[in-house]
């Protein structure tokens, strides 16, 4: 079965980064794109881009260009979300999501979540 | 604030039927499909409807969801207490090239 699995919950200060990992599993992993999208505590959901898992091909979403960078290793099937100089309102858990455009009548669709990853930033 | 628009809240009584809209723009809804996500506390997000009206295996036909010009809404029928949950609706927004969500419906089954 699809499954995403993310490492665990971070405690940064501000200034610092951290790096958030995305294990997939149970399908081809190039085959499908692979989401960012977060969430502040007790907010809604926020997107942050995607990377093309078969050409590597990273696209941020206005306001965050600059600090994050979307990266793979194909080899262990995983994503990773760097986030550069935390704030205080990066404070979230961030999820990966899995574009099911192929299963999904070739329409983008997040159809399988990460169980999310909080990172606090917190000085 | 979100930039489509969802009530805050919704309620209902076991068995019947309750909608949530989402209100949108012509760069965002007017242009492009819309999907709907569930999110029980302290869970992940799960995907109820894709492509305006499009149900993934597994989620029960009592969820439906339609589109008309810039507003969408979802539709839960013979309503149950697992139904309680946020609701968010999402579309992708041309304009500013980035997937749009709305704040989010906290539905109470009562």
């Amino acid at each position: 079965q699809v499954q995403l699995v993310q490492s665990g919950s971070e405690l940064k200060k501000p200034g610092a980064s951290v790096k958030v990992s995305c294990k997939a599993s149970g399908y081809m992993f190039t085959n499908f794109a692979i989401n960012w999208v977060r969430q502040a505590p007790g907010q809604g959901l926020e997107w942050m881009g995607w990377i093309n898992t078969d050409t590597g091909k990273p696209t941020y979403a206005q306001g965050f260009t600059g600090r994050l960078v979307f990266s793979l290793d194909t080899s262990v099937t995983t994503a990773y979300l760097q986030i550069t100089s935390l704030k205080a309102e990066d404070t979230a858990v961030y999820y990966c999501v899995r574009d099911g455009f192929k299963d999904c009548s070739r329409t983008s669709c997040f159809d399988y979540w990460g169980q999310g990853a909080l990172v606090t930033v917190s000085s | 604030q979100s930039v489509l628009t969802q009530p805050p809240s919704a309620s209902g009584t076991p068995g019947q039927r309750v909608t949530i809209s989402c209100s949108g723009s012509s760069s965002d809804i007017g242009r492009n499909y819309v999907l709907w996500y569930q999110q029980l506390p302290g869970r992940a997000p799960k995907l109820l409807i894709y492509n305006n009206h499009q149900r993934p295996s597994g989620v029960p036909d009592r969820f439906s969801a339609s589109k008309s010009g810039t507003s969408a809404s979802l539709a839960i029928s013979g309503l149950r207490s697992e139904d309680e949950s946020i609701y968010y609706c999402t579309a992708w927004d041309g304009s500013l090239s980035t997937w749009v969500f709305g704040g989010g419906t906290e539905l109470t089954v009562l």
